[in-house]
């Protein structure tokens, strides 16, 4: 069974302050998600990162794809208070068409 | 921009009735979904669908649940006899391609009573 784990679930962070949110899965995947949600709201797509080595960048936020070490990390630079919001992170595993399985979730605070 | 709609925002039923959960996904998408999230907790999977019939299922998508794309426009959850454990936010979602990114809908609250 996959398994996808997240970490840290709960971050609180000062504005302007760097950090990075981890995101491990268990098997073989062809595809990594990031999403964020805002409480009470639907799931807004971040990033799709298809290939190992992928990189891609939007404003203060930049994720990155190791299928070798089955790791994805969601890197926030600089936060600002919008960025508060809980981010998921979810798998494609390899062979299967469509089924996401999402992590657990992490919910980022970040304060003035 | 395009986006996937759910009808109702929220639902309220009775333990054993039966609901609908509508949505109507992008015009142009192939894909279909439904994902559900109980409060607090993660988002998980519940079944795919394309070219009219489910592709992939979870355990959690048992006899009690049915999908269905009754015209060109909506794709529908019905659960038959719900379940206290059925409360959760359903979200549907749309793809273009298997390999694209999901487009959420913006979800029905059902609360079981």
């Amino acid at each position: 069974e996959l398994k996808v784990e997240q970490n840290p679930l709960f971050l609180s962070m000062q504005e302007g302050k760097n950090y990075t949110i981890y995101c491990n899965y268990s098997t073989t995947s062809d595809r990594l998600y990031w999403y964020r949600q805002d409480p009470g709201k639907s799931l807004e797509s971040l990033f799709v990162l298809l290939s190992n080595g992928a990189v891609k960048q939007e404003g203060r936020l930049m994720a990155s794809l190791d299928t070798k070490a089955r790791l994805s990390t969601l890197h926030i630079t600089a936060a600002v208070h919008d960025l508060s919001a809980t981010y998921f992170c979810a798998v494609v595993v390899t062979g299967t068409a469509s089924k996401l399985t999402f992590g657990t979730g992490t919910r980022l605070q970040v304060t003035l | 921009e395009p986006e996937v709609t759910q009808t109702p925002s929220h639902q309220v039923t009775q333990m054993g009735q039966e609901v609908i959960l509508r949505c109507v996904p992008i015009s142009n998408h192939l894909y279909f979904y439904w994902y559900r999230q109980i409060l607090g907790q993660k988002v998980e999977f519940l079944v795919s669908f394309y070219n009219n019939e489910i592709s992939e299922k979870s355990e959690i998508f048992d006899d009690q649940f049915s999908v269905e794309r009754p015209d060109g426009s909506n794709f529908t959850l019905k659960i038959r006899s719900t379940k206290l454990e059925d409360s959760a936010m359903y979200f549907c979602a749309s793809s273009g391609t298997g390999g694209e990114k999901l487009f959420f809908g913006s979800g029905t609250q059902l609360s079981v009573l």
